[in-house]
């Protein structure tokens, strides 16, 4: 069974930064792309940021260029999100999703996802 | 940057009719959209992919159609388990881009 957990969200101050972290089982994790998402309460989902299957390749949306760095360790099956210069406007539900096809595929898998709150 | 419009914004529908929401793309992204399904409290769900390709599992009642700049989602014979948001997004190519959601609700 593929399961995609999330952790590591929770109440940061603004200007400061927090570490997300995915752990993955249940496929071969290093085979396929991934991403987190995510949604600001009660609004709609944004995507934030995909990974290659080695690491070689990253992509992320204007909004987080530069302050958001996606990662992984194919060897724990682990997916990461460093987030650094958080502003109030990052406050959000973060998912990390299995991206199919072995590319930047559609969103076949997701967790549960994790809160992050930005506020002083 | 390429913009996804959902439309409508939200709709109320009779258990048993037939619904229809759009997703229009501001560039050509060819077939390469996917929709999902999420309800209060959970995670999204993938319904449809590379436009019309029914996922895994979900109901024959939900089809995709449309090419280009122009989508649809249609759910024939809506049931009241639909009830939800549902939203569609660029695969593919960078930007990943989401549309901003259609509410679907059950008279």
């Amino acid at each position: 069974e593929v399961q995609l957990v999330e952790s590591g969200g929770g109440l940061v101050q603004p200007g400061r930064s927090l570490k997300l972290s995915c752990a993955a089982s249940g496929f071969t994790f290093s085979n396929y792309y991934m991403a987190w998402v995510r949604q600001a309460p009660k609004k709609g989902l944004e995507w934030v940021a995909t990974i290659s299957t080695s690491g070689s390749r990253t992509y992320y949306p204007d909004s987080v260029k530069g302050r958001f760095t996606i990662s992984r360790d194919n060897a724990k099956s682990s997916l990461y999100l460093q987030m650094n210069s958080l502003k109030s406007e990052d406050t959000a539900t973060y998912y990390c999703a299995r991206q199919g096809g072995h590319t930047m595929g559609p969103g076949d898998y997701w967790g549960q996802g994790v809160m992050v709150t930005v506020s002083s | 940057n390429i913009v996804m419009t959902q439309s409508p914004k939200s709709m109320s529908i009779s258990v048993g009719d037939r619904v229809t929401m759009n997703c229009k793309a501001s560039q050509n992204v060819g077939n390469n959209i996917a929709w999902y399904q999420q309800k209060p409290g959970q995670s999204p769900k993938l319904l449809i992919y590379y436009a019309s390709n029914r996922y895994t599992g979900v109901p024959d009642r939900f089809t995709g159609g449309g090419y280009g700049t122009d989508f649809t989602l249609t759910i024939n014979s809506v049931q009241a388990e639909d009830a939800a948001f549902y939203y569609c997004q660029r695969i593919y190519n960078s930007p990943l881009t989401f549309g901003s959601g259609t509410k679907l609700e059950i008279k």
